[in-house]
């Protein structure tokens, strides 16, 4: 089956560990994208990948880092500096960064910090 | 002043009833626009792009106002299976995909 696949479904850590959130995709998407859901609020921007070897920053990067060394793979670090790791993190993937190209998303990892 | 505003609702209608939910964007660069929605605790789905010349797909009609910088879906004959959050989004000339915070609609029999 094509699509995105983030695991794991619910993730618990301890405060001050810091977590990575997987997320592969095999649509030959280009563009990759990370965000963050908390209760009754949209979805924030975190990080986003146009192309392998290369992201940049969205709106809330601080306490987040990610690598793309494969064009399937957007891995999420969540670092002991983010101050409120909980929430609903969610990723996403897009043919391309162009126009009228829509983004296709992952089932999400709810991570839970105690 | 956020890039994608939505009136968070909730909307409480009756089945049949047909329902208007607006979005505006600050950024006049914006290239593309879509809505989506989103059941409880699940991910966002593509529900339709948005063309400048307006676009209806069955029940449901999506409209842009460049000028305005405004974009608006109706939903005709409300089903109880429309409850959800529809979200706004916006693709910027950059390819950031920015989120509004979403309008909570929820259908009544």
């Amino acid at each position: 089956d094509g699509g995105i696949t983030q695991s794991p479904k619910y993730l618990f850590r301890k405060e001050g560990q810091n977590v990575t959130l997987s997320c592969e995709q095999n649509l030959n998407h280009d563009a990759m994208y990370w965000y963050r859901q908390d209760p009754g609020q949209g979805l924030r921007l975190i990080y986003y990948s146009q192309i392998v070897n290369d992201f940049q920053k969205g709106d809330i990067a601080e306490g987040y880092s990610v690598s793309r060394e494969k064009k399937e793979s957007f891995p999420l670090t969540v670092t002991s500096a983010q101050k409120n790791p909980t929430a609903f993190y969610l990723c996403a993937s897009s043919i391309s960064m162009g126009i009228n190209t829509e983004a296709f998303f992952g089932q999400g990892t709810r991570l839970t910090v105690v | 002043r956020k890039e994608v505003e939505q009136d968070p609702g909730p909307f409480n209608v009756p089945e049949g009833a047909t329902v208007a939910f607006n979005c505006t964007y600050s950024n006049s660069a914006s290239q593309s626009f879509f809505w989506y929605r989103q059941d409880c605790r699940k991910e966002p789905k593509l529900l339709m792009s948005v063309y400048s010349s307006g676009n209806e797909d069955g029940r449901f009609t999506a409209q842009l106002n460049r000028a305005s910088q405004y974009i608006s879906l109706l939903i005709r004959d409300s089903k109880l299976s429309d409850s959800a959050t529809y979200l706004c989004v916006v693709k910027n000339q950059g390819g950031k995909l920015i989120f509004g915070q979403g309008t909570e609609l929820s259908v009544k029999p």
